[in-house]
């Protein structure tokens, strides 16, 4: 069984850094590209970004709204990928899920139960 | 504002059929695969329908999928107060500059 588990969520002032991480199981970890996806409060989902896998070169894509600021890296020895945040605002304040995608790629298939980033003064 | 568009709600008596719409455009819907996200209140989002039209494993055939140009549809036959959802659109859209998967922004499906 497929298994997403998310950890790292809290509480920063804006400005700041968070780091979230997500432990897999269930699959073949190292040979899967990862994603997280956010949704604030009330709203809909927004794709944050991706990491692929190692013969891609761990190659990443982040939204535009988050590049420059997010990091997402991988380690397959522990099946875990990360999301580190930093220079925070108020508007990433979100659940932050993440993804194992399936369907050749081309659909989000299994997801986690998600954390939740709160940025606030 | 999302890449796809979805009407923000939609409700229908149990027992009804329903459809969902989602619009896109020939770099996102037109040229790729769409897949469709139930999603409960305070849960994670669900795989209902994939590859336009196919269901994973468990999920019953009254959901349905189907695409057409730039645009998807999702249906949803002997509603239940169960199906009480959030739904989502999504696929790639590679022509953007950065980010590559977009999400319409959701229909809330009420089922009165």
């Amino acid at each position: 069984e497929v298994q997403l588990v998310e950890s790292g969520g809290g509480l920063v002032q804006p400005g700041g850094s968070l780091k979230l991480s997500c432990a897999a199981s269930g699959f073949t970890f190292s040979g899967s590209a990862m994603y997280w996806v956010r949704q604030a409060s009330g709203k809909g989902l927004e794709w944050v970004g991706r990491i692929r896998t190692k013969p891609n070169s761990y190659a990443t894509a982040y939204a535009a709204s988050v590049t420059g600021r997010f990091t997402i890296s991988r380690d397959d020895s522990k099946n875990m990928t990360f999301l580190q945040m930093n220079s925070l605002k108020t508007e990433d304040t979100a659940m932050y899920f993440c993804v194992r995608p399936g369907c050749g790629g081309d659909c989000l298939e299994y997801w986690g139960q998600g954390a939740l980033g709160t940025v606030s003064s | 504002q999302s890449v796809l568009t979805q009407s923000p709600s939609v409700s229908a008596a149990p027992g009804q059929k329903v459809t969902i719409s989602c619009s896109g455009s020939s770099s996102n819907i037109g040229s790729n695969y769409v897949s469709w996200y139930q999603q409960f209140r305070g849960t994670a989002p669900k795989l209902l329908i994939y590859d336009n039209n196919k269901r994973p494993s468990g999920i019953p055939d009254r959901f349905s999928g189907s695409k057409s140009g730039t645009s998807a549809t999702l249906g949803i036959t002997g509603l239940q107060t169960g199906d009480e959802a959030d739904y989502y659109c999504g696929t790639w859209d590679p022509g953007l500059t950065s980010g590559n998967w977009v999400f319409g922004g959701g229909t809330k499906l009420t089922v009165l």
